[in-house]
């Protein structure tokens, strides 16, 4: 099974600065698609930004991107301006496009926003 | 649209009992499966299914039955219910490719 790494259990940034989540998966298949999630407090899983891993360029939602590392298998998330309701808990997850669809997520890293 | 709806939110169950989370969505989405999650742990699968007729197991089945008869339906059973199963359980739907899953809010069950 893939499995999907988030190496920081927490972070923290002012309010208006950039910071960046990181996620690295294992996987031996090149077709594949990667998704960042967010869950608030009310605990709702919320899409922020996917990417296909075919597509060379690196997908942005608004204030949020992706590096996306195909060969280090790095999967990292950019959000620019931060805002207070930018914090939550942050999952990266992985889907096969071969073995049956299924998703796999990290572990989660919770996002603080100083005022 | 509704999208994925789980019910009940909030469940306290005692040692051994047996329950149903149940799980619908109106998408006709042909993928669904279910998670836990924990603290520390992310959402790990125990459940899913590709279309009607078709489940099998994910990362953490033990405990845990499913079926599809329907696409629009996918109930989660516990067995005998144990104090390891007290988690926060979610449903998803997805259409295949690149879409994501769709989650429902989610369901606290609490087993003491």
């Amino acid at each position: 099974a893939q499995t999907v790494t988030q190496s920081q259990p927490e972070m923290s940034v002012q309010e208006a600065e950039t910071v960046t989540l990181s996620c690295t998966y294992d996987t031996s298949e090149s077709d594949y698609y990667l998704f960042w999630y967010k869950q608030p407090p009310s605990r709702q899983m919320i899409l922020v930004i996917r990417q296909e891993a075919y597509k060379q360029q690196n997908a942005t939602e608004n204030r949020f991107s992706v590096n996306f590392q195909k060969a280090a298998k790095s999967f990292s998330l950019k959000i620019s301006d931060s805002q207070l309701g930018d914090a939550a808990m942050y999952f990266c997850a992985y889907r096969s496009a071969n073995t049956g669809n299924q998703f796999y997520f990290g572990t989660g890293t919770s996002l603080t926003v100083i005022p | 649209n509704a999208g994925v709806t789980q019910t009940p939110k909030f469940q306290v169950l005692k040692t051994g009992q047996s329950m149903t989370l149940q799980c619908a969505q109106d998408m006709n989405h042909e993928y669904m499966s279910w998670y836990r999650q924990d603290p520390g742990m992310g959402l790990r699968l125990i459940h899913y299914s590709v279309g009607a007729g078709i489940t099998d197991q994910g990362e953490v089945p033990n405990g845990y039955n499913v079926s599809r008869s329907t696409t629009e339906d996918f109930p989660l059973r516990l067995l005998s219910a144990a104090p390891s199963q007290t988690s926060v359980y979610f449903c998803a739907s997805s259409k295949g490719g690149s879409q994501p899953q769709h989650f429902g809010d989610g369901t606290r069950l609490s087993i003491l």
